[in-house]
């Protein structure tokens, strides 16, 4: 499987500001996914972020809270805009398989904490 | 949309028992997967596993789609085993996007 990278691991960041998550693959995949998971609770898929087109934001999220750039096959950005204490999450990129583009491997998530 | 619930919420087992935990999902699948969360937050694919039933080393699982269901099992359990375990699915017909919805997951405590 794909090795995924995620930067920042960690941050703690004032309200108001924002934050740039940074996902980089190993290897050239088609489709990568963007998921917060709040403390304590299961994950939620924010958007997929295809080369090449717009993301394609789930229900709850906008563009202009989480932009997302996917400028190649192995990277992405994702930013969490003005953030609030309820943005305090960990972020999880991930990516289709290598050998069955059905499964999904996640990064090692940015823990992200607002005050 | 579809619902994906876990059972049961929370398990505490004593090293060298076995467990399984169950997944239940409200319409029909064409993507299943369960995944490990481990106590620093990595998420490991652990199967896919739409149909039918697979084995890896002490875990093994099936899934009965017509019957909407899941089952991971762990046997000989290990602390290293300890985490969540989350089944995430994609709705049959939503055009093999890759979007998952994922339960709550089982939380799994494994003691020495």
């Amino acid at each position: 499987s794909a090795v995924i990278s995620q930067k920042p691991s960690r941050d703690i960041c004032q309200r108001g500001t924002s934050l740039t998550i940074q996902c980089q693959v190993d290897s050239q995949v088609t489709m990568m996914f963007w998921y917060r998971q709040q403390p304590g609770q299961s994950l939620t898929l924010i958007a997929t972020a295809n080369q090449g087109s717009e993301a394609t934001y789930e229900s709850g999220f906008v563009i202009d809270k989480f932009p997302i750039s996917r400028p190649n096959l192995t990277f992405s950005t994702l930013t969490v805009s003005n953030m609030s204490p309820e943005d305090s999450s960990i972020y999880l990129c991930s990516v289709e398989g290598d050998r069955n583009r059905y499964e999904q491997y996640f990064g090692p998530g940015t823990r992200l904490t607002v005050t | 949309g579809i619902q994906v619930e876990q059972s049961p919420p929370d398990l505490i087992l004593q090293e060298g028992a076995n467990s399984t935990l169950r997944c239940n999902f409200s319409d029909s699948v064409n993507n299943l997967q369960w995944f490990h969360q481990n106590p620093w937050g990595q998420l490991i694919n652990l199967f896919y596993i739409p149909s039918g039933t697979k084995q890896n080393g002490r875990l093994s699982a099936t899934t009965v789609a017509t019957e909407r269901y899941s089952l991971l099992y762990i046997s000989s359990s290990q602390t290293t085993d300890s985490g969540v375990y989350f089944c995430a699915v994609e709705r049959n017909g939503s055009g093999n996007t890759g979007k998952l919805i994922f339960g709550q997951g089982t939380t799994l405590q494994v003691k020495p």
